[in-house]
């Protein structure tokens, strides 16, 4: 059973403060992505990595930057928070890039104030 | 890249009444569709997808269709039932990319 697990399920941030958020899965899996979650928009894409130490960008990875060390772990960095990064943030594991199933992890509710 | 709409964006039904949510997608090279839920406070999970080499696939009271030509797909949800209540998001693989629908908040009243 695939387990994809995130640090915090809540985080209140204040505005300028470094955020990370981490994501561990314990499938194996080459490809990692994190979402940002907001009502009416669905799940839009911040980065995604393929490899160790391989990242993309998505199509909103403005005001974020991601880490990937190692295989099962996957981190998004916001360098200096602001009040619109208030967000759910979904991360998800993946045996494909993009051809398959997607595990995501129970999600971070970030409160940026 | 790949630009997906969801229609509706909420969906209020009986119990027992079907459900239809969909999807039109932009890439027609796009081969991979899958359909996501996600009930309140909980992670999406896939509860079906579908290939472009076929047109429709079926599990229990879930089937999805797709139509090539016209650039849709649609999810089918028969006799609805209460646990049915949730999001459901599609998504499109395209080229280099797989982009989400906004999502469709099913309601089933009992």
């Amino acid at each position: 059973d695939v387990k994809v697990t995130q640090s915090s399920r809540y985080l209140v941030k204040r505005t300028g403060e470094k955020v990370f958020l981490e994501c561990v899965q314990d499938m194996d899996h080459e490809n990692m992505f994190w979402y940002r979650q907001d009502p009416g928009l669905g799940l839009r894409l911040i980065y995604f990595s393929y490899d160790v130490k391989m990242k993309e960008k998505g199509d909103i990875p403005e005001g974020y930057s991601v880490s990937r060390e190692k295989k099962e772990r996957f981190s998004l960095i916001l360098e200096s928070a602001s009040t619109n990064q208030t967000s759910m943030y979904l991360c998800a594991s993946s045996l494909a890039r993009w051809g398959a199933e997607q595990y995501f992890g129970p999600g971070t509710r970030l409160t940026v104030t | 890249g790949e630009n997906v709409e969801q229609h509706p964006s909420t969906l209020s039904v009986q119990e027992g009444d079907s459900a239809v949510i969909k999807c039109t997608y932009s890439d027609s090279a796009s081969n991979y569709f899958p359909w996501y839920k996600q009930e309140l406070g909980k992670r999406p999970q896939l509860i079906i997808d579908i290939r472009s080499n076929v047109g429709e696939k079926k599990d229990q009271r879930i089937a999805v269709t797709l139509n090539k030509t016209a650039k849709h797909f649609s999810l089918h949800i028969t006799e609805t039932q209460p646990e049915d209540s949730a999001v459901y998001f599609c998504a499109a693989k395209g080229y280099n990319d797989m982009r989400f629908g906004a999502g469709t908040r099913l309601t089933v009243k009992p």
